[in-house]
This record gives C-alpha cells, structure tokens and sequence, in this order.
C-alpha cells in the first residue's frame, strides 16, 4: 500500500489563527479524504479531495472553513480557518490507490490543539 | 442511512485472554464493504481487514479472526491469546460504493485494553 506522511504531526494554534495541513504520499493514488477526529470520538468524513477541481464537502463543512487543495495525484493540503478551541482534533487524510480501489489508507494523522 | 454501532464502549482483559469485539451495521444497499481499522495511542489508523457483501467466509490471520454474518448484520472481531500490544481503539467502517464513490461510515470505536 501507499506510504503517506502527514505535516505538521502536531501543533498548537491561538484562536483566530488558521493552520495548513498537509498530506504526501508517495505514488499516485486515485482519491483522497479528509477527516477529523474530536477527542474521544469517532472519524467524520470532511470531504474528498478532487485533483484539478473543487473538494467535495459532507453536510455540517464548508469550503470557507475548511479549504482544500489537491494540485497532483501525490499531494494534497486541509486548512483549518479562523481556529476556535472546538477545532481541536486529530485531522487525517486517507487514500485509495489504484490496486484495491476499496480500501482507504489513512496517514498518521496531525493533533491539533486551539488554545 | 448507513450506521455502524460498537456497543461496547471499553473492554479490559489480561494478557492471553481471548476477546471479541462486536459490530452491527446497518445499509440499504445489497453491496457494501466492512471494515476493521486498529488506532494505537500514537494515532494512526491501521486497516486490518476488508471483508465485502458477496463474502460470508469467515477470516482468520494469526490471533486475529472475523466472523461476518449478513442474517444478523454483524462483523464481529475476535482477537486470540491477547498481548498488551494490542491495547488500541478498534473502528469498525460500513463502506459505501454508491455512485462511484468510496464513503466510509465508522463506529464509536471499542477500547481495548490489555493488561499483564
């Protein structure tokens, strides 16, 4: 499977700030995901990350929130805008590669705490 | 609606006692794909195994062994012989296939915690 890394690992944010995530991965994959995960609880689905267009955003995100970019088929970025403290979460990206086109591969994720 | 449920919140056993960690899911759709994701403290998420709707083989991979039973809509994870490097929050995911996309709905994660 893809081997994904995931920048920064962790950081610690003031409210009213925004942080860029990034995700790496290191062959072309067909698709990509964004999801967050609030202390103690379960993943949610962001949006997926549309290579040369718009992301497509779950119901409660919105793109002003949560801007995404994905410029080639190995790289994509999650920003988190204008943090408040309930921002605080792991935020992880997951691919589908080309030979199990069912199976999502998650990055080791990026703890974010909005002080 | 997709939904996963993991009833059970956190469970504590000592080392090389067997467990099982349960998962119902509920789908409308005839074909969908299960799945069992491993978090350990460090936080990322590890795939364990991906069973489809088509396949109600039972699977075993060294200690660990799932039981997937459509009648019931489970997908039950049984791990034997436990160690303490099993310690994780266990996620079970209903994948929806639907219109080309890849949509994964999870649990509530079950805790696991091993103890010597």
């Amino acid at each position: 499977s893809a081997v994904i890394s995931q920048k920064p690992s962790r950081d610690i944010c003031q409210r009213g700030t925004s942080l860029t995530i990034q995700c790496q991965v290191d062959s072309q994959v067909t698709m990509m995901f964004w999801y967050r995960q609030q202390p103690g609880q379960s993943l949610t689905l962001i949006a997926t990350a549309n290579q040369g267009s718009e992301a497509t955003y779950e119901s409660g995100f919105v793109i002003d929130k949560f801007p995404i970019s994905r410029p080639n088929l190995t790289f994509s970025t999650l920003t988190v805008s204008n943090m408040s403290p309930e921002d605080s979460s792991i935020y992880l990206c997951s691919v589908v590669d080309g030979l199990e086109i069912d199976t999502q591969y998650f990055g080791p994720g990026t703890r974010l705490t909005v002080l | 609606a997709q939904k996963v449920t993991q009833a059970q919140t956190e469970i504590s056993v000592v080392e090389k006692e067997d467990v099982t960690l349960d998962c119902v899911y509920e789908t409308r759709d005839t074909t969908y794909y299960l799945f069992w994701y491993k978090q350990p403290p460090s936080g990322e998420l590890v795939f364990l195994i991906r069973r489809n709707s088509f396949d109600e083989q039972n699977e075993i991979s060294g200690r660990y062994s799932w039981n997937f039973q459509k009648s019931t809509s489970s997908f039950n994870f049984t791990i034997t012989a436990s160690q303490v490097v099993d310690s994780a929050v266990y996620f079970c995911a209903l994948g929806d296939l639907t219109g080309g996309g890849n949509k994964l709905t999870f649990g509530t994660g079950t805790q696991l915690k091993v103890e010597l």
